[in-house]
């Protein structure tokens, strides 16, 4: 099983650029979840979604745009990428209760 | 709103010394809690988590945490460290009221163990 995979794992963006953080498992879980890593600050949770054609907002969604269409596929949308947007990206699926299942992370640096 | 803080970004011991992470929570209601474990440039994976149940949990590499009600804990402690055990550490707790797969993590501990 490949589990949760992201794509791509290394990007650089100039400000304002937009871009799509791919993210897929075949675990077949309903639930997934993007995460965001900054030194001290732990993750922090920017969309989630309990199913297919469901998403909802984290603690730090601005400047994100989500969509889940199929079980699969969880992309994660930057809209005008800012230099605060610099960081480590995770996707997540999970089975309850919260055991999360991560991929291996997208390092976005943004110009 | 559930919140999670871990005491102390960084921890050091000597192999084969206890390891004792701390981690203290809020929740408006009943937590579910998880420590997550995380090696240089991987994601993160489960070391162990409570539910319901018995309050002393034991995890996988011979952690284990136990949930403290009265004192809103859950610190993780393992009796001997290893050198593999350098990582980073965090603690987090579900959001039970908003579907208990939302977590909300701690700030995380990384530990350093030296020979």
């Amino acid at each position: 099983n490949a589990g949760v995979t992201q794509t791509p794992k290394f990007q650089v963006l100039k400000t304002g650029q937009s871009m799509t953080l791919q993210c897929a498992q075949d675990m077949n879980h309903e639930y997934m979840s993007w995460y965001r890593q900054d030194p001290g600050m732990g993750l922090r949770l920017i969309h989630y979604s309990v199913g297919a054609g469901i998403t909802d907002q984290g603690e730090v969604p601005n400047g994100y745009n989500v969509s889940r269409s199929t079980t699969e596929d969880f992309p994660l949308r930057l809209l005008s990428a800012a230099p605060s947007q610099t960081s480590v990206y995770f996707c997540a699926s999970s089975t309850p209760p919260g055991e999360l299942f991560f991929g291996e992370g997208s390092r976005l640096t943004v110009l | 709103a559930q919140s999670v803080t871990q005491l102390g970004s960084h921890v050091s011991v000597s192999e084969g010394a206890l390891v004792l992470l701390r981690c203290n929570y809020s929740s408006s209601v009943p937590p579910y809690l998880f420590w997550y474990v995380q090696y240089p440039n991987q994601g993160l994976q489960l070391l162990l988590k409570y539910t319901t149940g018995a309050t002393l949990v034991k995890g996988i590499n011979g952690f284990e945490a136990e949930f403290k009600k009265s004192e809103t804990s859950f610190h993780l402690t393992k009796p001997s460290a290893h050198m593999s055990d350098a990582a980073e550490y965090f603690c987090a707790v579900s959001d039970r009221a908003g579907g208990y797969n939302k977590l909300i993590f701690g700030a995380g501990t990384r530990l350093a163990v030296h020979p």
